[in-house]
């Protein structure tokens, strides 16, 4: 089966330093790898479609320069929350979808970021 | 505006009783519509995906049902267990991208001994 990883599982940090989450396809490639960003018992919210090799595409409202997006294989990720804030906390969850598939988006476990 | 709503919000059952949730959308075009269950802290699980064409599907203990021409789907848990209990979510995709996909709001789904 598809396998994406994200790791940490939780972070806590200090308001205004920087936060990097990785996502990692496991057991195939993944060109476009997918951010979401979840309220409290709301939906998964699109962020930003990371593709490999060339510059995310960004959901409107979302600031490009404080969620930096880097897709430097084809099976890794990685979303860096820049000068965090506590209106950054969030649970963050990316997926990736096998190469050639319309159907299956896999997602990772997610990651509770927790700015203090 | 493409919209998906799920009904109840939240459901509260006992452990082997069965139950079913709800999803109604307005997504044009429409490609498939997935169940994903997603337990506190994680992230969302496939359960079925299915296409136009497809009324129903089944995983297990889970049944989905699709109505594409009154636009509504269903989930159905049989004989439902403590782990069942998680959120529910019901996206619909209007295409092949990430960015077509339209979630619902979940079903908070609690199981009781």
């Amino acid at each position: 089966g598809a396998v994406v990883s994200q790791h940490p599982s939780r972070v806590i940090c200090k308001s205004g330093t920087s936060v990097k989450i990785e996502c990692r396809s496991l057991d195939f490639q993944a060109t476009t790898m997918f951010w979401y960003r979840q309220f409290p018992k709301q939906s998964l919210m699109l962020m930003a479609t990371s593709n490999e090799g060339s510059k995310a595409t960004y959901e409107q409202g979302v600031e490009k320069d404080k969620f930096l997006i880097n897709h430097a294989s084809l099976t890794l990720s990685t979303l860096t929350v820049t000068s965090a804030h506590p209106e950054d906390s969030s649970f963050y969850i990316c997926s990736a979808s096998r190469q050639q598939s319309n159907y299956g988006y896999t997602f990772g476990s997610g990651t509770r970021l927790t700015v203090v | 505006k493409n919209q998906v709503e799920q009904s109840p919000q939240s459901l509260i059952i006992l452990e082997g009783k069965n139950c079913t949730l709800q999803c109604n959308y307005t997504v044009s075009p429409f490609s498939n519509l997935r169940w994903y269950k997603q337990d506190t802290g994680r992230g969302p699980v496939s359960l079925t995906i299915m296409t136009f064409s497809e009324n129903t599907k089944s995983n297990g203990r889970y049944t989905a049902t699709l109505d594409a021409d009154t636009k509504q789907s269903s989930l159905h848990i049989t004989a439902s267990q403590l782990s069942d209990s998680a959120s529910y979510i019901c996206v619909v995709s209007a295409g092949g991208s990430a960015r077509q996909l339209t979630f619902g709001s979940g079903t908070q789904l609690t199981v009781l001994p």
